[in-house]
C-alpha cells in the first residue's frame, strides 16, 4: 500500500515546455487534488477532482490543466511553463466522507528556467 | 473561496513550554479543521482534525479547539519537545474543498 505516490520528483524545465505531473492513489479514495506550496504562500489549491469523471478550479488554476484518468489517477498539465510556476507540487486524496482527512504525495520539485 | 489566515508566521519557545497557534476562515459553510505538520522535504502529514460539531479535541500533547461563532480555530502543544520543531499549518474545508493558512514556522530551543 504505496499511498499517494507522484512523479517526477525533480524536474527542470526551460521556460515554454510542456509537461505532465503524474499522480496515482491505491486507497481507493474518490477525491483527488493538486496542490503547490511556495515559501511563506502555504499550500495553495489549484485544481481538485471530487469523484472521478469531475474536476474544479481551485484557487491559483491559470497555467495548469488537469486530468482525471480514473478513480486512481489524477494528472496535472502545465502546457506552457513559466517561471512563476516554479514550486513544489503536492498531489493528494481523500475518501470524501465526512471528515475529509488529505493524505499528501511526496511532493514534486519543479524549476523553471 | 475560503479564506484561511494563520498566525503567527513563526514562533520561538523553549523546550517545556506550550505553543499556540491560531487560525480564522472566512465561510462559514466550512466544517472540517485539519492541522499538518511538515517536516524541512518532507510532505504535510495529519496530526489532528476537529469537525464543526465539536468545540475541543485531545491527543496526548496536542489539543485543537474551534469557536464556530468567530469562525477562528487553535492548535496547543504543551510540554514542547525539540522534535516538534516543523512547520504547521492549519485548513478548512467545504464538500471536497480545502484550502489551508500560510503556515507557522515552530522552532523549540533545547
Amino acid at each position: 500500500n504505496a499511498g499517494v505516490t507522484q512523479t517526477p520528483k525533480f524536474q527542470v524545465l526551460k521556460t515554454g515546455q510542456s509537461m505532465t505531473l503524474q499522480c496515482a492513489q491505491d486507497m481507493n479514495h474518490n477525491s483527488m487534488y493538486w496542490y503547490r506550496q511556495d515559501p511563506g504562500m502555504g499550500l495553495r489549491l489549484i485544481y481538485y477532482s471530487a469523484s472521478e469523471g469531475t474536476t474544479d478550479k481551485g484557487e491559483v488554476p491559470n497555467g495548469y490543466n488537469v486530468s482525471r484518468l480514473n478513480k486512481r489517477e489524477f494528472s496535472l498539465r502545465l502546457e506552457s511553463a513559466a517561471p512563476s510556476q516554479t514550486s513544489v507540487y503536492f498531489c493528494a486524496s481523500s475518501a470524501q466522507v465526512s471528515g475529509n482527512t488529505i493524505y499528501f504525495g511526496e511532493g514534486s520539485w519543479l524549476t523553471v528556467v | 473561496g475560503e479564506n484561511v489566515e494563520q498566525h503567527p508566521s513563526t514562533l520561538s519557545v523553549q523546550e517545556g513550554d506550550s505553543a499556540v497557534i491560531k487560525c480564522t476562515y472566512s465561510d462559514s459553510a466550512s466544517n472540517y479543521f485539519p492541522w499538518y505538520k511538515q517536516e524541512l522535504g518532507k510532505r504535510p502529514q495529519l496530526i489532528i482534525d476537529i469537525r464543526s460539531n465539536v468545540g475541543e479535541k485531545k491527543d496526548q500533547r496536542i489539543a485543537v479547539t474551534l469557536n464556530k461563532t468567530a469562525k477562528h480555530f487553535s492548535l496547543h502543544i504543551t510540554e514542547t519537545q525539540p522534535e516538534d520543531s516543523a512547520v504547521y499549518f492549519c485548513a478548512a474545508s467545504k464538500n471536497n474543498d480545502m484550502r489551508f493558512g500560510a503556515g507557522t514556522r515552530l522552532t523549540v530551543k533545547p
